[in-house]
């Protein structure tokens, strides 16, 4: 999982602000995805990947947006339109199908001022 | 879709006692049970997984047990350490096909007390 890096580590976003959250890992994986966590609840699937320029949405899309442009790379982009982006977020990635072993990130906290 | 129960949300030991998770899943097709444990703060890391065509797995102090009559798994953690504590993650799926995501459970918070 070292070889699945996001950035930033803490990210402030003010009202009305569309933010971006990186993740890029060098595993060569085909499939990625971004969870959404909040305090002490489980992972929720935001959305996923399993190949380059298409993705898919997971259980929480609304707010959100993502692209695919290359195998090494999965943005997650915070829209205005999610009224409560407040959370911890994770993105992973996994070698071919969704159902295989997932391996984390670092994760990204973003706040909102 | 599939649907994982984890039981229970928190769970409190003291030092060299076994802790025992256990999830239950409700699509008979799944065929892969990772458990993950997560620190505070920390990413989610793998800490062990069965596929459907075992029974039981174990690595030094952990074992996972899965009962596929049952659709039931879970996570045994022997002479627990303080070190232990932590979320912990079960999850199931369909591997090996082009739709089965992971589905994971809502965590356990384990606490070992010294």
């Amino acid at each position: 999982d070292g070889g699945i890096t996001q950035s930033p580590k803490y990210l402030f976003r003010k009202e009305g602000q569309n933010v971006t959250l990186s993740c890029e890992q060098n595993l060569n994986h085909d499939a990625m995805y971004w969870y959404r966590q909040d305090p002490g609840q489980g992972l929720r699937l935001i959305y996923y990947s399993q190949i380059v320029n298409d993705f898919q949405k997971g259980d929480i899309a609304e707010g959100y947006s993502v692209s695919r442009e290359k195998k090494e790379s999965f943005p997650l982009t915070v829209t205005s339109a999610q009224k409560n982006p407040t959370a911890f977020y994770l993105c992973a990635s996994s070698i071919g199908h969704p159902g295989e072993t997932q391996y984390f990130g670092p994760g990204t906290r973003l706040l909102v001022l | 879709g599939e649907n994982v129960e984890q039981h229970p949300s928190t769970l409190s030991v003291q030092e060299g006692d076994s802790a025992v998770i256990k999830c239950t899943y409700s699509d008979s097709a799944s065929n892969y049970f990772p458990w993950y444990k997560q620190e505070l703060g920390k990413r989610p890391q793998l800490i062990i997984d069965i596929r459907s065509n075992v029974g039981e797995k174990k690595d030094q102090r952990i074992a996972v047990t899965l009962n596929k009559t049952a659709k039931h798994f879970s996570l045994h953690i022997t002479e627990t350490q303080p070190e232990d504590s932590a979320v912990y993650f079960c999850a199931a799926s369909r591997s090996g096909t082009s739709y089965g995501k992971l589905t994971f459970g809502q965590g356990t918070i384990l606490t070992v007390h010294p």
